[in-house]
């Protein structure tokens, strides 16, 4: 299976200040058609998960342009670029090209 | 709108049955896969399988096969998940999501399904 490893587990951030989430993938990502498939998933305390981010850098619909992406092959960023109250809960990172599908292991975001 | 609905809460015996379910509506069910996660207390997410509506072919992760049935009624655009005997193990919340085949699941998610084994 393929293991993605998420950096760090806890996000203390103050509010207005920039947040990075790492996530690094035991195999690569890419897909024969050029494509790079990883996704980001925002889960807020007692809700359900929402995806922001697919194919690396694509925002999901309504999704805050403070939220992106990038990375390549192995290695992936979640950047925010000014964190907000409603940015707190709990940040997946997830592989859809291998099978079975994988999630990282996720990263806790709280304001410090 | 996209909406997946998902069945209420349940409470259960170890050795019991179980069946949860999942409604669509706003999209066409039958051509989209639906996914199911599973998020045990307090901790991440794991994908269990997929079901395409359309023709219920099943693919299951190695580590829920045998242990669940996916199944769906594309009459009343409605996924099931359900066990034959819950174990202790098997508390958690269930959630479906919908997956629009290719490598970006998981686009819409329904509520969740809490799920509680208790003798």
């Amino acid at each position: 299976d393929v293991v993605l490893t998420q950096s760090p587990l806890s996000l203390p951030v103050t509010l207005g200040q920039p947040a990075s989430i790492s996530c690094t993938s035991s195999q690569s990502l890419v897909y024969s058609d050029g494509n790079t498939y990883l996704n980001w998933f925002q889960q807020r305390p007692g809700q359900s998960p929402r995806r922001l981010i697919y194919e690396v850098s694509k925002r999901d619909s309504g999704v805050p342009d403070r939220f992106s992406g990038s990375g390549s092959v192995t290695d992936f960023t979640l950047k925010i670029s000014r964190v907000e109250a409603e940015d707190v809960g709990v940040y997946y990172c997830m592989q859809g090209l291998h099978w079975p599908i994988t999630f990282g292991q996720g990263t806790r975001l709280e304001i410090k | 709108e996209v909406q997946l609905v998902q069945s209420g809460a349940e409470v259960k015996k170890p050795g019991e049955s179980l069946k949860i379910s999942c409604k669509g509506s706003g999209y066409s069910f039958t051509s989209y896969w639906i996914g199911w996660v599973r998020q045990m207390p307090g901790k991440g997410l794991e994908w269990m399988g997929i079901i395409y509506p359309g023709d219920s072919d099943t693919r299951y992760s190695p580590s829920f096969q045998g242990q669940v049935t996916m199944s769906a009624d594309k009459s009343i655009s409605t996924a099931y998940l359900q066990w034959s005997s819950l174990k202790a193990s098997d508390p958690a919340m269930y959630y479906c999501a919908r997956h629009a085949g290719g490598f970006n699941p998981f686009d819409y998610w329904g509520q969740g399904t809490l799920v509680t084994v208790s003798s």
